[in-house]
């Protein structure tokens, strides 16, 4: 596609309930990165993917949240027994290659955990 | 961990002036990056500049590596600059990047 595909664009989740985030990247693109960004901060590393290896997930809050990338596309960014915490918009971007390139963002999903 | 300082937080201009942002980084790195979020929330990447300097229509950028700090120069600013300024850069060279504080831009007819 165009450009990085994320939805759905807002999600809305009761306390507890699990939660899946999709991000589709620009295809052909190696690198896939997850961000968290609350409201009035910068975006914070989640983690990321070479392919459809997982090379670092240091960023992940608590191991509630997991993410997945198994054919080396599409990304899965899950969530399970949300928490208020949790509400930020989740950002997804994607890059040509490893090793620095420009990075290029999807236009996220807004999370609402009540 | 790597600090990554933008100034100033705030900067509120009428349209037509001209203006510079600045990002400080505290380790040395292999790439800098520019990215502008509007209003809207979309991040729209504006450099990648890992040293000397750019230029795209009316924004350019400078990165002066050695001395740990990158430009952003916003010329004849207008209304559609609005949003936040993020500079992003590697975290110990990886591809893991970590962005600035942000500047806050709103510019005004």
């Amino acid at each position: 596609g165009a450009g990085v595909s994320q939805s759905p664009r807002y999600k809305v989740a009761k306390r507890g309930q699990d939660v899946a985030l999709r991000c589709d990247p620009i295809s052909g693109h190696v690198s896939l990165f997850w961000y968290q960004q609350a409201l009035g901060q910068g975006p914070e590393f989640l983690t990321y993917f070479q392919n459809e290896a997982q090379l670092d997930k240091s960023g992940l809050p608590s191991d509630r949240f997991f993410a997945e990338r198994p054919e080396g596309s599409v990304s899965t960014l899950k969530i399970q027994r949300t928490q208020q915490e949790d509400s930020a918009v989740y950002l997804c971007a994607s890059s040509f290659r490893q090793g620095g390139s420009p990075l290029h963002f999807g236009n996220g999903t807004r999370l609402t955990v009540t | 961990g790597i600090q990554v300082e933008q100034s100033p937080p705030d900067l509120i201009l009428q349209e037509g002036a001209n203006s510079t942002l600045r990002c400080n980084f505290s380790d040395s790195v292999n790439n800098l990056q520019w990215f502008h979020q509007n209003p809207w929330g979309q991040l729209i990447n504006l450099f990648y500049i890992p040293s000397g300097t750019k230029q795209n229509g009316r924004l350019s950028a400078t990165t002066v590596a050695t001395e740990r700090y990158s430009l952003l120069y916003i010329s004849s600013s207008q209304t559609t600059d609005s949003g936040v300024y993020f500079c992003a850069v590697p975290f110990r060279n990886t591809d893991k990047l970590i962005f600035g504080t942000g500047t806050r831009l709103q510019v005004f007819p």
